[in-house]
């Protein structure tokens, strides 16, 4: 399964643009990109995931490189309430999912 | 609403017993997954189902057992042979091939 690798821990100031930033080198042509982020002793959430183009939705942006081996979540104007663990993973064509460690994003006022 | 839940919110085990998770979903999801996670770190993979009477192994499925005999429901049960079973259980499903995740509150399971 291809592995992602993510940095283990962002500090952003509020109101300003997060970029997190994923490498999955390994990643297969039909494999999907999928972010999900984890406030503590929840469930993940989902946010956003793409093939090959960059996606935009009411929560965030995914920038997925020409040869998609790496991509950055951007969380536009980051709140308090966005301080989480993001996950980025690749969803197999199995629907199986390998989530690593994570990124643990700290927004400051 | 449609969701998953995953009951109970906290379960205690004493040891040698095995205990059974709940997950039950209305989503009409054809896929369910188990996920167990330690603290400070990711989730990790116990087992999957694609469908009905079916399911496979994940990274970590010894010491577990699953079940899935109908479409909403794939309870996980700890056996006595899981030696660390303390941890996070993480239930979620989803559509095959594709489709997001979508993930219950939990169980907090301890030994006693």
């Amino acid at each position: 399964d291809a592995k992602t690798t993510q940095p283990p821990s962002m500090d952003c100031a509020e109101g300003r643009a997060a970029n997190l930033p994923c490498n999955h080198s390994t990643i297969s042509g039909n494999e999907y990109v999928y972010w999900y982020r984890q406030i503590h002793s929840q469930g993940p959430q989902y946010i956003i995931h793409g093939l090959k183009n960059n996606e935009t939705n009411e929560m965030a942006s995914l920038i997925i490189t020409e040869d998609r081996k790496s991509s950055t979540l951007i969380l536009p104007h980051a709140t308090l309430r966005d301080t989480a663990v993001y996950y980025c993973i690749i969803n197999t064509n199995a629907g199986k999912s390998t989530f690593g460690d994570g990124t643990t994003l700290t927004v400051k006022p | 609403d449609g969701g998953i839940t995953q009951s109970p919110k906290y379960l205690f085990r004493k040891e040698g017993q095995n205990v059974t998770l709940s997950c039950e979903q209305n989503l009409n999801h054809d896929a369910m997954y188990w996920y167990r996670q330690d603290p400070g770190q990711g989730l990790r993979l116990i087992y999957y189902s694609q469908i009905v009477n079916d399911f496979q192994k994940g990274d970590i499925a010894e010491g577990y057992s699953v079940s899935r005999e109908k479409k909403e429901s794939f309870p996980l049960t700890v056996t006595s042979a899981q030696k660390n079973p303390t941890a996070f259980y993480l239930c979620a499903s989803n559509e095959i091939r594709g489709q997001p995740q979508h993930f219950g509150d939990g169980t907090r399971l301890s030994i006693l």
